[in-house]
């Protein structure tokens, strides 16, 4: 079983801020791995896909990139509408997991 | 319009059972692998269970293998969660979603938004 380890548990930022959010696979999950974003009461929402590819209709402020183990979501310039929880998910040998979660805040 | 909503979930006794669906309209939902996600209260996201557009292939996190089975009825354009001997444990928020893509990948772009399914005597 593949595990997620995200991190940081909770990043604290002002809106304008870069944010930067990691997630390791505690094995080589080549780049089969996605970013979702949730607000509370809300369902989950795709950001990225295939490690760096932007889902429909997401803007160009996040981007996400590595391969592996080790994964970054980054989002350029804070919006105050993108604090929210942040979950990464990979997929890779028939099986699919998520992250604990990244809960960005606004400082 | 596009969107997916789940029915079924609601209050049931440890050891008892649920059927949980979910309504696919506005897409061709036979063209789509489609997956079940839950969530705990004040928890993160955990995948239940995957299964292919013909219903032939399906997959399961390890832990709740041969409790739950997953289905669908492309002629309903429905899918469904079979939850049995249920525990405290799968107290949850249940989402079903929809790949994003026609193929094989696995990420998930349409979400409904969830019903609640809570074990308690």
């Amino acid at each position: 079983e593949i595990v997620l380890t995200q991190s940081p548990a909770t990043l604290s930022l002002s809106p304008g801020e870069r944010a930067t959010l990691s997630c390791r696979a505690s094995q080589s999950i080549s780049i089969y791995l996605g970013w979702y974003q949730q607000k509370p009461g809300q369902s989950p929402r795709l950001l990225i896909y295939d490690a760096s590819n932007r889902a429909t209709g997401i803007p160009a402020r996040f981007s996400g990139s590595g391969s592996g183990t080790d994964f970054t979501l980054t989002i350029s310039s804070l919006e105050p509408e993108d604090f929210a929880f942040y979950y990464c998910q990979h997929r890779y040998n028939w099986a699919m997991s998520f992250g604990q979660g990244t809960r960005l805040e606004i400082k | 319009e596009v969107e997916l909503v789940e029915s079924g979930g609601g209050l049931v006794q440890p050891g008892g059972s649920l059927r949980l669906s979910c309504a696919a309209s506005g897409f061709t939902f036979s063209n789509y692998w489609m997956t079940w996600v839950r969530q705990a209260p004040g928890k993160g996201l955990e995948w239940v269970a995957n299964i292919k557009q013909d219903g032939n292939q399906k997959f399961y996190v390890d832990s709740l293998k041969g409790r739950f089975t997953i289905s669908r009825d492309n002629a309903e354009n429905s899918l469904y969660l079979q939850m049995n001997s249920l525990r405290a444990e799968d107290t949850a928020v249940y989402y079903c979603a929809r790949d994003h893509t026609i193929q094989t990948n696995w990420y998930f772009d349409l979400w409904g938004r969830g019903t609640l399914v809570t074990v308690s005597s």
